[in-house]
């Protein structure tokens, strides 16, 4: 799989948009882009993911850049319960396993 | 839809004792996968089952640990005897198709102590 990196700390105020990057310079054409979250004590969950597209759901958006070396994860309008750490992980095709890095611990400030 | 559920949430046992983990994927998931995450370090993928057969089982530590997926449900994971080293989170994930465009949904864990 492809490595990525990520910041290790974020802070962002709460209501606002929380923009977490992640690189993944190495990526492949059959490699996707998934993010996941680990609030404390519970098990990661699963956010969104794309291949290529810009994706879209009811938690958050995924922005790939046109030559898929890097990715943003956008919460749109942060709250305090987003408080977590945020997983960027490259997943290939035909490989079923995720591999976790360190992520990014994002604060969401009152 | 019920989630990824494991039991128990917590498991307190001692060096060379026995300790059997239970996980129940969505229904209908033929994909199931554990990881741990033991203090201070990522999270680590076990083994990776489809429907009963075991398909990756690269990252089991060592022949302390047998899962089991009977009948191609739920699943068991039993650490025999355990160790010290042992202690950590046991998450238990699962998907429904085969394929890297299919999430995978995780339990909220099994925190297993060995004292």
């Amino acid at each position: 799989d492809a490595k990525t990196t990520q910041p290790p700390s974020m802070d962002c105020a709460e209501g606002r948009a929380a923009n977490l990057p992640c690189n993944h310079s190495t990526i492949s054409g059959n490699e996707y882009v998934y993010w996941y979250r680990q609030i404390h004590s519970q098990g990661p969950q699963y956010i969104i993911h794309g291949l290529k597209n810009n994706e879209t759901n009811e938690m958050a958006s995924l922005i790939i850049t046109e030559d898929r070396k890097s990715s943003t994860l956008i919460l749109p309008h942060a709250t305090l319960r987003d408080t977590a750490v945020y997983y960027c992980i490259v997943r290939i095709q035909g490989a079923q396993k995720l591999v976790f890095g360190q992520g990014t611990r994002l604060t969401i400030n009152p | 839809e019920a989630g990824v559920t494991q039991f128990p949430s917590h498991s307190v046992i001692e060096k060379g004792q026995t300790v059997t983990l239970r996980c129940d994927p969505i229904s209908g998931h033929d994909n199931l996968y554990w990881y741990r995450r033991v203090m201070g370090k990522e999270i680590k993928f076990l083994l990776h089952f489809v429907k009963e057969s075991k398909q990756d089982e690269s990252g089991m530590p060592n022949n302390r640990f047998l899962a089991e997926r009977t009948g191609g449900t739920y699943s068991t994971l039993k650490v025999q005897p355990a160790e010290l080293e042992d202690s950590g989170v046991y998450f238990c994930a699962s998907s429904q198709v085969w394929g890297a465009n299919s999430p995978l949904h995780f339990g909220n864990g099994t925190r297993l102590t060995v004292t």
